[in-house]
């Protein structure tokens, strides 16, 4: 059974830029979650997404959105880049909303 | 929102030891989780334990969801158990919140 993955796994932008960030769930699961981990602020949950709804938000800035299509497959964007937004960015899995989660290798976005 | 304290931030062992990671949570949660994070960045799953004591090789965990804490045993340890080991926690309306993780070096 594939894993989760996420597209691309690298990438470098520069500040006002926007990127979109991809997660494919494992196969049959219907949640998907994201996080942002930088070394200041640890891993935070970004937001939850379960049959194309957004459940859950974290909290940060408008900027950061995401969508889930009916296939399950994730997407997340962030508009207007800052410095600050270079991160490792996670996406996990679930079969359900309280499940185990299964998390993907991750993105890695490096903002100049 | 909820408190997740992960001890000792850094520890270091020489191979062979046995080592406890604890992870204490300030409320209630729906389920617990622990994770080993690759030199890559991904979490590998190590234990789903809400509660009770689960045990997967030289590794093992106990969470007493009771009293608000979790331990994670790592027994007879070897190089490739170097790693950053984080705790988290599924709480209230489903919003998952991690410790800041113990970070493990596992000496020769």
């Amino acid at each position: 059974k594939a894993g989760v993955t996420q597209t691309p796994r690298y990438l470098i932008k520069t500040r006002g830029q926007q990127v979109t960030l991809s997660c494919s769930p494992i196969s049959g699961h219907r949640s998907v979650s994201w996080y942002q981990q930088t070394p200041g602020q640890g891993l935070q949950f970004l937001f939850e997404y379960f049959s194309e709804t957004q459940r859950n938000k974290g909290n940060f800035p408008g900027r950061f959105s995401g969508r889930q299509f009916s296939n399950s497959r994730s997407e997340m964007n962030v508009s207007t880049l800052e410095l600050g937004d270079s991160a490792l960015y996670l996406c996990a899995s679930s079969p359900f909303p309280t499940g185990e989660l299964f998390f993907g290798e991750g993105s890695r976005l490096t903002v100049l | 929102g909820i408190q997740v304290e992960q001890s000792p931030p850094d520890l270091i062992l020489q191979e062979g030891a046995n080592s406890t990671l604890r992870c204490n949570f300030s409320d209630s949660v729906n389920n617990l989780q622990w994770f080993h994070q690759n030199p890559w960045g991904q979490l590998i799953n190590l234990f789903y334990i809400p509660s009770g004591t689960k045990q997967n090789g030289r590794l093992s965990a106990t969470t007493v969801a009771t009293e608000r804490y979790s331990l994670l045993y790592i027994s007879s340890s070897q190089t490739t158990d170097s790693g950053v080991y984080f705790c988290a926690v599924l709480y209230g309306n489903n919003r998952l919140a991690f410790g800041k993780g113990n970070q493990v070096v596992v000496i020769p």
